[in-house]
């Protein structure tokens, strides 16, 4: 039963353009979410998250949108750039006690970003 | 400051076999989480440890295990391997306990040790 969905394995767009990622989710209990970003040969690098309070949070370029309503949270990336060529993986936090949280992702959807 | 170091970086047993993989943290950090990475099932939790104690614990059967080191090290091994076990394991570390936001307690990962079953 996967919990965290994303559904594009793959995206492709130009150069200053809109990068928009999507991810869906079924347990309405997620206290947070955040999104990950892998380069090849490295391990994914914290980029941005969200509250389940919010439905919005903005970090330069990149901004995350939740819609609870619809258990569906986006990424965007404005202008995209080249270098944001990578696999992003979303995630999804269940609070397992105090401030500990057990993180479940998604598969990953590959962006490629055109020059 | 260094970054989390996992070792070794590829390794290839065959099924029956056992391996054993070191992540060493950020220097400070005292949890550390492994995660299973396959193209079919993306990032899977498989156990997180703080303070020498597992604190949290994924779906894997018993054949998964790992522990923790005094110095914030941590081990996992996989017994009697499995052709399905050929995947990247990706070791992360945080200051306290994994966390949410953006500081210290987000997890910060490894380059993962890249197992492959024969």
């Amino acid at each position: 039963d996967q919990q965290v969905k994303q559904n594009s394995p793959s995206l492709s767009v130009q150069e200053g353009r809109i990068s928009i990622l999507n991810c869906d989710y079924t347990n309405s209990m997620f206290d947070y979410f955040l999104w990950y970003k892998k380069y090849p040969a490295e391990g994914p690098t914290f980029l941005i998250s969200i509250s389940s309070i919010k439905d919005k949070n903005e970090d330069g370029r990149f901004t995350v949108f939740l819609n609870k309503s619809a258990k569906h949270l986006s990424l965007h990336i404005v202008p995209s750039q080249p270098g944001d060529s990578a696999v992003y993986f979303c995630a999804a936090a269940i609070n397992s006690g105090g401030s500990n949280y057990k993180l479940t992702f998604g598969k990953g959807t590959l962006l490629t970003v055109n020059p | 400051k260094a970054g989390v170091t996992q070792t070794p970086r590829y390794l290839i047993k065959t099924r029956g076999q056992q391996v054993t993989l070191s992540c060493s943290p950020i220097s400070g950090h005292r949890s550390v989480s492994w995660y299973q990475q396959t193209p079919g099932q993306g990032l899977q939790f498989l156990f997180e440890y703080f303070s020498e104690t597992q604190r949290n614990k994924g779906n894997f059967p018993g054949r998964f295990s790992g522990r923790q080191f005094s110095n914030s090290r941590s081990e996992m091994n996989v017994s009697t391997l499995e052709l399905g076990d050929s995947a990247l394991y990706l070791c992360a570390s945080s200051l306290g306990l994994a966390g949410v936001g953006s500081g210290a307690n987000v997890l910060t990962f490894g380059a993962g040790s890249r197992l492959t079953v024969l």
